[in-house]
C-alpha cells in the first residue's frame, strides 16, 4: 500500500535555526507531492507542491522542498525559522486509485515548536 | 470568497448518540473529501463525493458511518451510535476539479469528543 512517512514527530528549534523535515513516500509511479501546514487552531494550508519540472520547489513564507526521486523523498526546508513557524507540518502525496480517482495520502505530521 | 466551512467546530456526544458533521465547500467547488485525524496520527482519507454521488468511500468504516453531498446544502458526515474510538478531528476539503494536480482546500475541522 502506498504510504507517506514523516520520521520526526516533534521538533524543537530556536529562532534563526535551520529546519529540515523529512518526508518519504512509497510509490513507484508518477507522484504529486505537497506540504501542508496547520497553525494552532487553524485549518490546513498549502505550503508548496511539486508536480514536475525543477525538483527544488519554493513555497510561501520562505519554505522550500526538494524532490529526490532516487530517494523517494520530499524534504521540507527553511534556512531560518521564526517563532511564528510553530505549527504542525504534513507531507502528502496524491495517489491514483483503482477506480480512476485520486486521493491524498498524508504523513502523520511533524509538530514544530520554535522557541523565541 | 469564503473558504471551506465546517460546523460545528466542537461536538460532544455520549456513546450511542448520533453525530452529524457539516461541510460547505468553497464556492464553485463540487468535489468534497472527508478526512479523519486521530491523536498522533496523520489525516486518513474517508470518502470523496461529488454532488449527489459518492465516488470513493474506500476509507469509510463499513458500519455506522455514512456521507452525503446533496444537490442543495452542505455535505454531511453522519456517525451513528458513536463510540469512544470515534473521538477525532474530522476535516473536510474541497476542490474545483478532480485530478491528480488539484489542490484541496481544507476547512477548520470538527473535533468530536465521545464521552
Amino acid at each position: 500500500a502506498q504510504s507517506v512517512s514523516q520520521h520526526n514527530h516533534h521538533v524543537i528549534l530556536s529562532e534563526a535555526a535551520s529546519l529540515e523535515l523529512g518526508c518519504n513516500y512509497s510509490y513507484g509511479g508518477t507522484v504529486n507531492l505537497f506540504w501542508y501546514v496547520q497553525y494552532p487552531g487553524q485549518h490546513l494550508q498549502l505550503l508548496l507542491k511539486y508536480f514536475s519540472g525543477d525538483p527544488l520547489v519554493k513555497g510561501i513564507k520562505g519554505f522550500e522542498a526538494e524532490f529526490i526521486k532516487s530517494k523517494f523523498s520530499f524534504n521540507l526546508r527553511k534556512p531560518s525559522v521564526q517563532w511564528s513557524d510553530t505549527a504542525e507540518y504534513f507531507c502528502a502525496v496524491i495517489s491514483s486509485t483503482t477506480s480512476g480517482t485520486y486521493k491524498y495520502i498524508f504523513g502523520t505530521g511533524t509538530r514544530l515548536k520554535v522557541l523565541a | 470568497n469564503a473558504g471551506v466551512m465546517q460546523n460545528p467546530r466542537h461536538l460532544v456526544r455520549r456513546r450511542g448518540q448520533e453525530a452529524r458533521l457539516r461541510c460547505s465547500p468553497m464556492k464553485g467547488h463540487s468535489h468534497v473529501y472527508w478526512y479523519r485525524q486521530l491523536p498522533e496520527e496523520g489525516l486518513k482519507f474517508m470518502v470523496y463525493l461529488q454532488k449527489e454521488n459518492i465516488i470513493d468511500e474506500s476509507g469509510m468504516p463499513k458500519e455506522r458511518f455514512s456521507a452525503e453531498f446533496p444537490k442543495e446544502g452542505p455535505s454531511i458526515l453522519r456517525i451513528q451510535q458513536v463510540v469512544r474510538g470515534d473521538s477525532a478531528a474530522y476535516f473536510c476539503a474541497s476542490s474545483l476539479f478532480r485530478g491528480s494536480t488539484d489542490e484541496q482546500y481544507f476547512g477548520p475541522g470538527t473535533r468530536l469528543t465521545v464521552t
